[in-house]
C-alpha cells in the first residue's frame, strides 16, 4: 500500500515555461509534506514544506499547493531552467518517519 | 560543515559476505534514518532511531541490522549479503520530524 504516490515518473519542458510536478496521498492522518531534489550521485535535499493548515507555501521560483479534500499536492517552479533538472520527490512524515514517493524527474530544455 | 557522512560510497560485496555502512553526523540531530533507493523507486525506510539507544524496523529492515550508541552514529550492518540488497542507501538525520538531511548515498553491488 503505497501511502504517497508520484504518477509521473517523468516531465520535460522548455525552459523558462512553468514546471508542474504531482504528488498523491491516502493517508488522511498526513499533515505535513515535503518536496526534496536529488541530482544524480548526491543525497536528496530539502526544497520547501508545507503544513495543512495551508493551502499554498512560495519560495521564490517554487510554490507548493495542497487541496486536502482530493489528498493532492503539487510543487509549481516558474520559470524553469536547466538547473533545475533533477528527481524530485514528494514525502510526508508522520510518527517520525518519512513516506516517499517515487519520485518525477524533470527534464528541462534550454 | 560536514552535516551526514556515509563511508564507503562504493562496496561490491560476493553472495553471502557481510559488511558495515557507517554514518555520522555532526548536527547533534535526534532522529537517524537509513534508506534505500532502488531504480526507478522511491526511498523505501529500512530502520531508524529516534535517539541513542533506542531502534525501530521501517518497511524493509530484513537482511539489515542497525545499532546507536552515541547520538553521532548510526551504522547499518548486511548479513549475508544477497543480490536483492544491491542499492543505493542513505542515511539522514533530522532534528524533529519533519526536514531530513542526508549523506550523499553508498552505492552497494552484490554479485
Amino acid at each position: 500500500d503505497q501511502q504517497v504516490k508520484q504518477n509521473s515518473p517523468s516531465l520535460s519542458v522548455q525552459e523558462g515555461r512553468i514546471s508542474i510536478l504531482n504528488c498523491d496521498y491516502t493517508n488522511s492522518m498526513f499533515d505535513y509534506f515535503l518536496w526534496y531534489k536529488k541530482y544524480p550521485a548526491e543525497g536528496p535535499t530539502f526544497l520547501i514544506s508545507i503544513s495543512s493548515i495551508k493551502d499554498k507555501n512560495e519560495d521564490g521560483r517554487f510554490t507548493v499547493f495542497l487541496n486536502k479534500s482530493a489528498k493532492h499536492l503539487s510543487l509549481h517552479i516558474v520559470p524553469s531552467q536547466p538547473g533545475d533538472s533533477a528527481v524530485y520527490f514528494c514525502a510526508a512524515p508522520n510518527a517520525g518517519k518519512s513516506t516517499f514517493g517515487d519520485g518525477t524527474t524533470l527534464t528541462v530544455k534550454p | 560543515n560536514a552535516g551526514v557522512t556515509q563511508t564507503p560510497k562504493f562496496r561490491i560485496l560476493k553472495i553471502g559476505q557481510s559488511m558495515t555502512l557507517q554514518c555520522a553526523q555532526d548536527m547533534n540531530h535526534n532522529y537517524m534514518y537509513w534508506y534505500r533507493q532502488d531504480p526507478g523507486m522511491g526511498l523505501k525506510l529500512i530502520y531508524y532511531s529516534v535517539g541513542a539507544g533506542i531502534t525501530d524496523k521501517g518497511e524493509v529492515p530484513n537482511g539489515y541490522n542497525v545499532s546507536r550508541s552515541t547520538t553521532e552514529d548510526f551504522p547499518l550492518r548486511l548479513e549475508l549479503a544477497a543480490p536483492s540488497q544491491t542499492s543505493v542507501y542513505f542515511c539522514a538525520s533530522s532534528p524533529g520530524v519533519w526536514e531530513l538531511f542526508f549523506g550523499e548515498g553508498s552505492r552497494l553491488t552484490v554479485l
